[in-house]
């Protein structure tokens, strides 16, 4: 089992829609949790950083957590062309000092 | 400010031959990561430094990876014997602190591409 596992996609929504993305990871002691976009061909730059179960919303974006169910989700509020790129879910456990990406998702926003 | 570079941008080499990448962290960032993407791929930690010290090397695909930092500054993986499956983006990021927490600054990459 792959400690982050997301759905490459591809995922496609019209432009103003909501862009749901979502993650889970397999370690309960997971404790850090990070949303990287990633242009193609650029590299990774981070979006969002949560860290307790609960929402977290920063503009456009609102990052989730839910620790029992082991998931971590990124909502992406009116969808801009801007935003297709490839989304990464990182998870970093409370012990050891790694980090664990996913794969990515695949977003594509339609004018 | 200046950001993370890396060099070179793009390396072309022979099986068998050994290859060294260069990352250059932002200053004053005391910890730095070393990852690889291969094409189509998340990101797989290689990786970290703790100032000059690698905690944890467990990440390193095989003894033909190694990696060192000097000076708190620049670091270099090098990658010895190189193998096919060794194709792959490899990206450094650098952050203020090693606290799991700090935002990780990502470099443009280098390109490695064994034939």
């Amino acid at each position: 089992q792959k400690e982050v596992e997301q759905n490459s996609g591809p995922l496609s929504v019209p432009e103003g829609a909501i862009a749901s993305l979502n993650c889970t990871y397999s370690d309960r002691v997971s404790q850090s949790f990070f949303w990287y976009r990633q242009y193609s061909g650029k590299s990774p730059e981070l979006i969002m950083s949560i860290y307790s179960n609960g929402d977290k919303e920063d503009g456009r974006f609102t990052a989730q957590l839910n620790k029992a169910s082991q998931y971590v989700s990124l909502l992406i509020r009116d969808s801009q062309p801007s935003d297709s790129a490839t989304y990464l879910c990182a998870v970093i456990r409370n012990t050891g000092n790694q980090f664990y990406f996913g794969t990515g998702t695949s977003l594509t926003v339609i004018p | 400010g200046a950001g993370v570079s890396q060099s070179p941008s793009n390396k072309v080499t022979e099986k068998g031959k050994d290859v060294e990448l260069r990352c250059d962290p932002i200053s004053g960032h005391t910890a730095l990561y070393w990852y690889r993407q291969r094409l189509g791929q998340g990101l797989e930690f290689l990786i970290y430094f703790q100032g000059n010290s690698a905690p944890d090397k467990s990440g390193l695909p095989s003894d033909r990876f190694s990696a060192e930092r000097t000076g708190e500054s620049v670091s270099t993986l090098t990658i010895q014997r190189t193998q096919q499956e060794d194709s792959a983006v490899y990206l450094c990021a650098s952050s203020l602190n090693y606290l799991l927490t700090d935002t990780q600054y990502f470099g443009p990459g280098t390109r490695l591409t064994v034939l």
